[in-house]
């Protein structure tokens, strides 16, 4: 079965550091999102891409973030300067076509340790 | 705004045993969707079902079961004959068809301990 895959799968990185996880959506589908989720919380839409850009953000995603599909597979999100309140779980997501109401496929997620 | 309230912070049953979890969720938009997540201790996200708000069929998959009520807003999930694999956490999440790729919205999830 077709899956989503992150890498790296844990990232351990020092306060003011820039980071960048990845993700290899699906290969046919077309909306992609990161979502985040702080150890023992419940999991919180970051943003969501379509079209190469930007479609929904939340509040969560300042201009700290930024995400990115440099080309036909992968897609990236890069924390510019890390805090500690931005260790947690990442995870990527894709979906073929919102209109016919397709599954979210989630990725296995990137642990983020900032210390 | 979009609201899934999951009540139950942890459930523990002993195996053989049924459970339910229960999710309410609140949104105005007349069109949605809803889905059920398994996280294990490994930490992923495991999709187990999607519902459309158009269809209140309720399905049944092996020992799992759900309940979608519209006039309650709610969809609960039941497992029949739990088995300790069935320990995770499960997450209810709520979306909505909005033109752009709005994401989900999950509840705070259920912690669920099959014991042996």
């Amino acid at each position: 079965e077709p899956e989503v895959t992150q890498t790296p799968s844990h990232q351990v990185t020092q306060m003011g550091q820039e980071v960048i996880l990845r993700c290899v959506p699906i290969s046919n589908h077309l909306y992609f999102y990161w979502y985040r989720q702080i150890l023992g919380q419940k999991v919180e839409f970051l943003v969501s891409f379509y079209n190469n850009e930007i479609s929904e953000k939340s509040e969560i995603f300042d201009d700290q973030f930024s995400v990115e599909r440099p080309d036909g597979s992968n897609f990236t999100l890069k924390i510019r300067s890390t805090k500690l309140e931005d260790s947690a779980m990442y995870f990527c997501a894709s979906t073929l076509a919102l209109g016919r109401v397709d599954t979210i496929y989630f990725g296995e997620g990137s642990w983020l340790t900032v210390v | 705004a979009q609201k899934v309230t999951q009540a139950q912070t942890e459930i523990s049953v002993v195996e053989k045993e049924d459970v339910t979890l229960d999710c309410v969720y609140e949104t105005r938009d007349t069109t949605y969707y809803l889905f059920w997540y398994k996280q294990p201790p490994s930490g992923e996200l495991v999709f187990l079902i999607r519902r459309n708000s158009f269809d209140e069929q309720n399905e049944i998959s092996g020992r799992y079961s759900w309940n979608f009520q519209k006039s309650t807003s709610s969809f609960n999930f039941t497992i029949t004959a739990s088995q300790v694999v069935d320990s995770a956490v499960y997450f209810c999440a709520l979306g909505v068809l909005r033109g752009g790729a709005d994401g989900l919205t999950f509840g705070k999830g259920t912690h669920l301990i099959i014991q042996p």
